[in-house]
Parts: structure tokens; sequence; C-alpha cells
């Protein structure tokens, strides 16, 4: 069975404290691994989408990389408003089959 | 270009009525997916939707629980007679055709289902 699990299940940083969110996985094929940024009472929202181990993205103060067994978002200088819960996903390689596996949440709180 | 939609973004049910939840996809998109998400759960897959067809339901409770997105119109998630457990939060997500092979589903605010 797919597995996707996030650690730590919350984390508090001060502002400027930058640190690293940690998402391991154990599938049986990987088409994809994705991460969200979700607000309480709202939406996932898109940030990355990482497709094979090496591959890194970045996007203003965040940056995923992906390995064959864990994928890290790692948040330089973070500030006040990327307080969130980061999700991860992954999608796996079952014919027609498109569905997204969720690991449980890493809340992130940043105090000014 | 507007976003995912769902309505109504609360839904309050006393036990055996029915919750109908809708989801208007992205202008362009034609793959819709529902996912639950429970108090501290994650978002669990419920189910897969191409215009008209139902590609993977895999993740749907057997009984009580149905779901369609006709030709025309919104995608509906249909639940008979709720029960408390069925209280959630339930996310829409739509992809582009052609891209579903490649993720990128963008999430609608979701329904929060209340059940009485």
């Amino acid at each position: 069975e797919d597995q996707v699990t996030q650690s730590p299940e919350a984390l508090r940083l001060q502002e400027g404290e930058s640190s690293s969110l940690n998402c391991s996985y154990t599938v049986s094929g990987l088409r994809g691994l994705f991460w969200y940024r979700q607000d309480p009472g709202k939406g996932p929202e898109f940030l990355f989408t990482l497709y094979s181990a090496g591959e890194e993205k970045e996007k203003e103060r965040l940056k995923a990389t992906l390995t064959k067994k864990e994928s890290f978002l790692h948040i330089t200088a973070p500030k006040p408003e990327d307080s969130a819960t980061y999700l991860c996903a992954v999608q796996v390689i079952t014919g027609a089959n498109s569905k997204l596996t969720f690991g449980k949440g890493i809340t992130l709180s940043v105090r000014p | 270009n507007a976003g995912v939609m769902q309505n109504p973004r609360h839904l309050v049910r006393r036990r055996g009525q029915e919750a109908r939840l809708r989801c208007s996809p992205m202008k362009g998109h034609s793959h819709v997916y529902w996912y639950r998400q429970l108090p501290e759960e994650g978002l669990k897959f419920m189910v897969y939707l191409q215009k008209e067809n139902i590609i993977d339901e895999s993740g749907m409770p057997k009984e009580r629980f149905s779901a369609e997105f006709p030709k025309e119109g919104p995608s509906i998630l249909r639940i008979q007679q709720v029960v408390r457990g069925d209280s959630a939060a339930y996310f829409c997500a739509s992809s582009p055709p052609g891209r579903q092979g490649k993720g990128e589903q963008f999430f609608g605010p979701g329904t929060r289902l209340t059940v009485l």
C-alpha cells in the first residue's frame, strides 16, 4: 500500500529561522510528488511538482527537493505569512488512475 | 480565469437527510476529483471522474455515496441518509485534459458538511 509520512507534525519557527519539512514515501511506482499549502478553512494551494530524483524547484522562500525515498521542503528566512499547513502528496503509476495520496501535513507557525 | 468553485461552502444536515455537494472545475478542465478531509486526518481520495464517466471510485464508501459529472453542469457528490461520521470537509479538484497523468490538480475551497 502506498504510504506518505510527513514530519514533524508541527513546527514553530522564529521569523528568519530557516528549516526543512520532510516527506517520506513508500510507493510502487512514483509518477510525481506534489507539495501544497493549506490555510485554515481553505482548499490546498498548489506549490510544486517533482518528477524524478535529484530534481529541485524554487519559489520565493521555498525550495523543494526529491530523492528516491523522500522530499524536503526547505524554508529560507520564513516570515509570519508562511504560517500554514504544508501537504505532501504522491501520484503513482497505475494506468488511468490519477489520484493523489496525501500525508497528514505539517503545521508551520512562524513567530514575528 | 476563475478557479475551482464549490457550493455550498457550509452545509448542515440532520441524520438521515441527503447532502448534495457541487463542484465546477476550472475553465477548460475536464477531469474532476473528490477528496474528503476528516479532523486530524489527511486528505483522502474518493472518486475521479471525467465528463459522463467515473474513472476510479476506489475511495468511495460502498453505500450511500455517489458521484456524477454530467455533460453539462457541475460535478455532484451525493450522500444519502447522512450520519454523524460523514461530517468533514469535502474538496473538489480539477485538472486539464491531457495533464491528468502529470498531477497538478487544482483544488476548490471545499464544502464543510456538519451532520447534527
